[in-house]
């Protein structure tokens, strides 16, 4: 079965300085898709970033981008320009492309904004 | 927007009550889901379905049943709620994975407290 990762519990950054979230996940496949999702307090869980793992490019929307490293089966997110609207928790999770299975998703990192 | 809803933000039972969570969407999505959310914990799966009256057990199904009677809604029942259930209920929905990302979108929450 596969795994996901998520080492930092807590982690906090200064506003508009940048900061990178770290996720692994343990599979043995070689075709599946990995996403961040941020669930900010008291709100609603939305998807911040997206990758497939047969794209080589690094996933980018606007200040969110990723490091996909898939021979190293980690998939980090970097916010850039921080800003006190990216405090939240954050989410990796995984969902293989063999089959309709749900996503699997890490414990999650709490993102702390310092102005 | 796919838009799911969940019947309630807050709720609030006694220990041994019957309690019904449920959950439209909008999006005409095969696939919908029921998580739990702990602090530590991350999200855990309880049960997903991928088609009326279908049903697969997640990570977590012990005392929780659902119901799929129609594709737009689906419903997480606690057949005798327990304090142990205390927790953060999460809702989804996605397409039928396979071939494309087809992501879960989510609803805003229920926060279960069982007295």
């Amino acid at each position: 079965a596969q795994t996901v990762t998520q080492s930092q519990p807590e982690m906090s950054v200064q506003e508009a300085e940048t900061v990178t979230l770290s996720c692994t996940y343990d599979t043995s496949e070689s075709d599946y898709y990995l996403f961040w999702y941020k669930q900010p307090p008291s709100r609603q869980m939305i998807l911040v970033i997206r990758q497939e793992a047969y794209k080589q490019q690094n996933a980018t929307e606007n200040r969110f981008s990723v490091n996909f490293q898939k021979a190293a089966k980690s998939f980090s997110l970097k916010i850039s320009d921080s800003q006190l609207g990216d405090a939240a928790m954050y989410f990796c999770a995984y969902r293989s492309d063999s089959g309709n299975t749900p996503l699997v998703f890490g414990k999650g990192t709490r993102l702390s904004v310092i102005a | 927007d796919v838009k799911v809803t969940q019947s309630s933000r807050y709720l609030v039972k006694r220990t041994g009550e019957k309690v019904f969570l449920e959950c439209v969407q909008d999006m005409d999505h095969e696939n919908m889901f029921w998580y739990r959310q702990d602090p530590g914990l991350g999200l855990r799966l309880i049960y997903f379905s991928y088609d009326v009256k279908m049903k697969e057990k997640g990570d977590i199904p012990e005392g929780y049943s659902v119901s799929r009677e129609k594709k737009e809604r689906f419903s997480l029942i606690l057949e005798s709620a327990s304090t142990n259930q205390t927790s953060m209920y999460l809702c989804a929905s996605s397409l039928v994975a396979g071939g494309s990302y087809n992501e879960q979108f989510f609803g805003p929450g229920t926060r279960l407290t069982v007295l």
